[in-house]
C-alpha cells in the first residue's frame, strides 16, 4: 500500500541555517504530494504541494520538488527562521486534490535557536 | 477564510463514560469531513470519512460502533467515542472539505482535541 517515510525529528538548527527534511513515498500511480506544517496550539496547514513528477512547490521560502525516479518529496529552505519552528509532515493522496484520503508521514519536529 | 474549529480542545474522562467531539467549518460549508487519530510521536491515522448526509466510510481496522460519527449539516461533525477506555486516549482531529472548492479542492484541519481516558 501507500506509505511516506519522513526523517525523523527533533531537528535543530541556528537561525539562517539550511534546512533540508527528507521524505520518500511508496504509491501506485501518480499521487500528488504535500508538505503539512503545525505550529505550536495550532491545526495542520498546508505549506506547499506537488500534482505531477518535476513540479516544484514552494511557500514562504520552503521548497520541495516531486522526484518520481527517487520517489522522494525533500522540503528545503535556504535560511530558516524561529517562527519556522513546528512539526511538518509530508504526505501524499492518491487523487488529483488533498480532499481525497491522505496518508501522512510521522512528522519531523524542527527548532530553531535564535 | 476557512477555518475549522473542534470542541473541545481537551477533554479528561472516566473509563466507561462516552465523548463527544464537535468539528465545524466556521465560514463555509464542508460536503466531506475526514477524522484522524494522532498517537504521541506518530503520524496522523485516517479513522474515517464523513459525508454530509450519509454513513461514515471507516478504515480498516476502525470498529464504527465505537466511533461515532454524524455529519448532520455542511458545517458540523461530530466524533462520539462510546465506553472510552484508556488506550483511547490520543489527539483527534478533523479536517473539512469545502463544499466550493474549485478544482483543486483542499483539506482544512482543526487544531484537534487531546483525549485522556483514566
Amino acid at each position: 500500500g501507500n506509505s511516506v517515510t519522513q526523517m525523523e525529528g527533533p531537528v535543530t538548527l541556528s537561525e539562517e541555517a539550511f534546512l533540508t527534511i527528507n521524505c520518500t513515498y511508496t504509491a501506485t500511480g501518480y499521487p500528488s504530494l504535500f508538505w503539512y506544517v503545525q505550529y505550536p496550539g495550532e491545526g495542520l496547514q498546508l505549506l506547499l504541494k506537488a500534482t505531477k513528477a518535476d513540479d516544484k512547490g514552494s511557500n514562504k521560502g520552503f521548497e520541495a520538488t516531486y522526484r518520481k525516479e527517487t520517489t522522494s518529496f525533500h522540503l528545503e529552505k535556504g535560511s530558516v527562521q524561529v517562527s519556522d519552528s513546528a512539526v511538518y509532515f509530508c504526505a501524499l493522496s492518491s487523487g488529483y486534490s488533498s480532499a481525497s484520503k491522505i496518508i501522512f508521514g510521522s512528522g519531523t519536529r524542527l527548532s530553531i535557536r535564535p | 477564510g476557512a477555518v475549522v474549529s473542534q470542541h473541545p480542545s481537551r477533554v479528561i474522562c472516566k473509563s466507561g463514560t462516552s465523548v463527544k467531539i464537535e468539528c465545524r467549518s466556521l465560514d463555509f460549508q464542508a460536503t466531506t469531513m475526514f477524522w484522524y487519530r494522532q498517537f504521541p510521536k506518530q503520524s496522523l491515522m485516517l479513522m474515517a470519512t464523513s459525508n454530509e448526509g450519509s454513513k461514515a466510510t471507516y478504515e480498516q481496522g476502525v470498529e464504527k460502533d465505537k466511533f461515532l460519527i454524524n455529519h448532520a449539516s455542511l458545517t458540523l461533525s461530530t466524533l462520539t467515542v462510546t465506553s472510552a477506555h484508556p488506550e483511547d486516549s490520543s489527539f483527534y482531529i478533523c479536517s473539512a472539505v469545502p463544499l466550493a472548492g474549485g478544482d483543486r479542492p483542499e483539506q482544512f484541519f482543526g487544531p484537534g482535541t487531546r483525549l485522556t481516558v483514566l
